[in-house]
């Protein structure tokens, strides 16, 4: 089964600057999905961004970027211009496109991120 | 809003009694999933569902019984709850576009 690790279980960082969260996996696959949830105290799950394993350009969504490195098994993301809103729990997840595993999500055990003023 | 409810939403239950959780889309989707959720562990898949009577196990599915009748719903049963499944327990979907997985609001259970 691949494993999903985020090393960094709290973060914090100022309004208005830049934050990197870390996430390396574990896999002998070569297709595969990557994802980013954020889940603030509301407790849902929303999709930050995605990335396609096969596609060698990072994903971006708006102040939301990621430095996908296939050979490092690298998955990291990049929260730019951070806002009070941003703080949260990020999750990283894989998923594979091997239709055995149910096309589940394999979650990392997350970072929580708090934005100060 | 892909359309997912779960039911209840916060239970409180002794050791040893059954329950059972409720998860229901309206966009006839075919996978569904019952992941749970624990300080230190993230989300872990307790079973998932792909389609009518067709369901298979997860990472974590011991003392975990699911069931599907109808596309809409995917039901979870704890048959004799223990204080280690306590958890915050959440449905999720997977999406048209096969990318991305949708998640109810999740339930908190608590067993004393």
């Amino acid at each position: 089964a691949q494993t999903v690790t985020q090393s960094q279980p709290e973060m914090s960082v100022q309004e208005a600057e830049t934050v990197t969260l870390s996430c390396t996996y574990d896999t002998s696959e070569s297709d595969y999905y990557l994802f980013w949830y954020k889940q603030p105290p509301s407790r849902q799950m929303i999709l930050v961004i995605r990335q396609e394993a096969y596609k060698q350009q990072n994903a971006t969504e708006n102040r939301f970027s990621v430095n996908f490195q296939k050979a490092a098994k690298s998955f990291s993301l990049k929260i730019s211009d951070s806002q009070l809103g941003d703080a949260a729990m990020y999750f990283c997840a894989y998923r594979s496109v091997d239709s055995n595993s149910g096309y589940a999500l394999n979650f990392g055990k997350g970072t929580s991120l708090l934005v100060t003023p | 809003d892909a359309g997912i409810t779960q039911s209840p939403r916060h239970k409180v239950t002794e050791t040893g009694t059954p329950v059972t959780l409720r998860c229901h889309q309206t966009e006839n989707h075919r996978y569904m999933y019952w992941y749970r959720q624990d300080p230190g562990h993230g989300l872990r898949l307790i079973h998932y569902s792909y389609g009518v009577k067709d369901t298979d196990k997860g990472e974590v599915s011991d003392g975990y019984s699911v069931s599907r009748s109808k596309t809409e719903d995917f039901l979870l049963t704890l048959e004799s709850a223990t204080s280690s499944q306590t958890s915050v327990y959440f449905c999720a979907i997977r999406g048209l576009d096969a990318y991305e997985q949708y998640f109810g609001p999740g339930t908190r259970l608590t067993v004393t």
